[in-house]
């Protein structure tokens, strides 16, 4: 299996502070990287594919950049709605998985 | 736009078998997408179980695979999970979701809200 590792598990950020979280893969995944926001008894919801490419309605606050093994989700200015906990997902290969999140709180 | 609804019980046995139902709206499950199965144990992470495509065909993580069985109903349009030998540590919410196949990359864009299944005597 594919071990991503987010860093870091979690962090404090006020409104309107840039932010960055990274994932790492254990092996080469190319771009095949993806990025979900989940809120507390939600969903997941895409908001990045293909490592930087934005799903459409997601704001463009959000951005994600790497290929390879390593990967960034940057929120260019942090607003009251980012406040979540944020999973990068590879579909490289089979199993699917994902990181194991970062929680991302207001100071 | 696709909406998908888990449904079955919320409560199984320890030992007993988990099954789950997620309904497909607003597209076909016969459409050249992935149908998967994703769980998450309370206050913890996002875990992978597999997926199946319309023509039947399944992927499952090898950490489950010899207690997991996803189906596929194109007349009802909705896939299955049946999780066997179930423990308390199956005890999570259950998410079913589309895996989008395009242009070689593939990504989970609709998810159903999830349903808490609580294995316990």
């Amino acid at each position: 299996d594919i071990q991503m590792t987010q860093s870091p598990s979690s962090l404090s950020a006020s409104v309107g502070d840039r932010v960055t979280i990274t994932c790492r893969a254990s092996q080469s995944i190319s771009t095949s990287l993806n990025w979900y926001q989940q809120k507390p008894g939600k969903a997941p919801k895409l908001l990045i594919y293909a490592a930087s490419s934005l799903q459409s309605g997601v704001p463009s606050r959000l951005s994600g950049s790497g290929s390879g093994t390593d990967f960034t989700l940057t929120i260019s200015s942090l607003q009251p709605e980012d406040f979540a906990t944020y999973y990068c997902q590879q579909t490289y290969i089979i199993p699917r998985t994902f990181g194991q999140g970062t929680k991302v709180e207001i100071k | 736009q696709v909406q998908l609804q888990e449904s079955g019980p919320g409560l199984v046995k320890p030992s007993g078998t988990l099954s789950l139902t997620c309904a497909v709206s607003g597209g076909s499950i016969s459409s050249s997408n992935w149908w998967s199965w994703v769980r998450q144990p309370p206050g913890k992470g996002l875990e992978w179980i597999g997926k199946i495509f319309h023509s039947g065909s399944t992927d499952y993580n090898p950490s489950l695979k010899s207690r997991v069985t996803i189906s596929v109903d194109k007349s009802k349009n909705q896939f299955s999970l049946r999780l066997s030998s179930v423990t308390a540590a199956d005890t999570a919410v259950y998410y079913c979701a589309r895996e989008l196949y395009s242009s070689a990359l593939y990504y989970f864009d609709y998810w159903g809200q999830g349903t808490l299944v609580t294995v316990s005597s």
